[in-house]
């Protein structure tokens, strides 16, 4: 129930087009949903959140879509761009809680 | 404004010695500190957190401890490294209330050979 699944584990899309990457969770108790984004070599640094009393949120080309009933989440990069290729990992926490638990990850490559 | 310092960058270590990595955080009091494992091409694995100076709590089983001595200062450590300690460690703070952002520094390269 701690767990969030993420796929896909790899994606590749044309320069201009939408990456899609989606998240799932069990626990009813997470109410913070954000999405990281970290480059070859260097530590994850946040990109996006949402909390679920919204659903969706909009940030430049990111958007967060949440489907509290579905218990989803998606991270959507609109016009994608080479230098978007990263890896981007979605995670979930309690506010009551420290930790934060992540996806396994998904490796976005953007073809020029 | 806050900053999180993490060394060494990259570190090659033979099997059997001892390892101690260390991150300090500036800007900041009570972080709440994290040390996690990425192996390459996967996912975070959290290994320790802690809440305050002496506070550790371990979330897998392992041949790694950790250590906060200061408030501000989080230490990862082996007596006797093992091939399978290889990976990718990083370090992380986030406010001790309210903000959940986690904050990661810019990791260290392992290799145990």
């Amino acid at each position: 129930q701690q767990q969030v699944k993420q796929s896909p584990q790899s994606l590749i899309v044309q320069k201009g087009g939408i990456s899609i990457i989606n998240c799932a969770y069990e626990n009813t108790a997470f109410d913070y949903f954000p999405w990281y984004q970290q480059f070859p070599g260097k530590g994850p640094a946040l990109l996006i959140a949402i909390r679920p009393d919204v659903s969706e949120k909009k940030e430049g080309r990111f958007t967060i879509s949440f489907n509290k009933s579905a218990k989803q989440f998606s991270l959507h990069i609109m016009d994608s761009q080479p230098g978007d290729s990263a890896t981007y990992f979605c995670a979930a926490r309690r506010d009551s809680n420290y930790q934060l638990i992540w996806g396994a990850g998904t490796k976005l490559i953007i073809k020029p | 404004s806050q900053t999180i310092h993490q060394w060494p960058a990259t570190l090659v270590q033979p099997v059997g010695s001892p390892l101690s990595l260390e991150c300090t955080v500036e800007g900041t009091s009570n972080p709440n500190l994290y040390w996690y494992r990425q192996a390459a091409g996967r996912g975070l694995q959290l290994l320790f957190y802690s809440v305050g100076i002496g506070q550790i709590s371990s979330e897998v089983p392992q041949n790694l401890s950790a250590s906060r001595p200061q408030d501000r200062q989080f230490i990862l450590s082996s007596k006797k490294l093992l091939l399978s300690d290889s990976g990718f460690y990083l370090c992380a703070w986030s406010q001790w209330e309210g903000n959940t952002e986690a904050f990661f520094g810019q990791g260290t390269r392992l290799t145990v050979v």
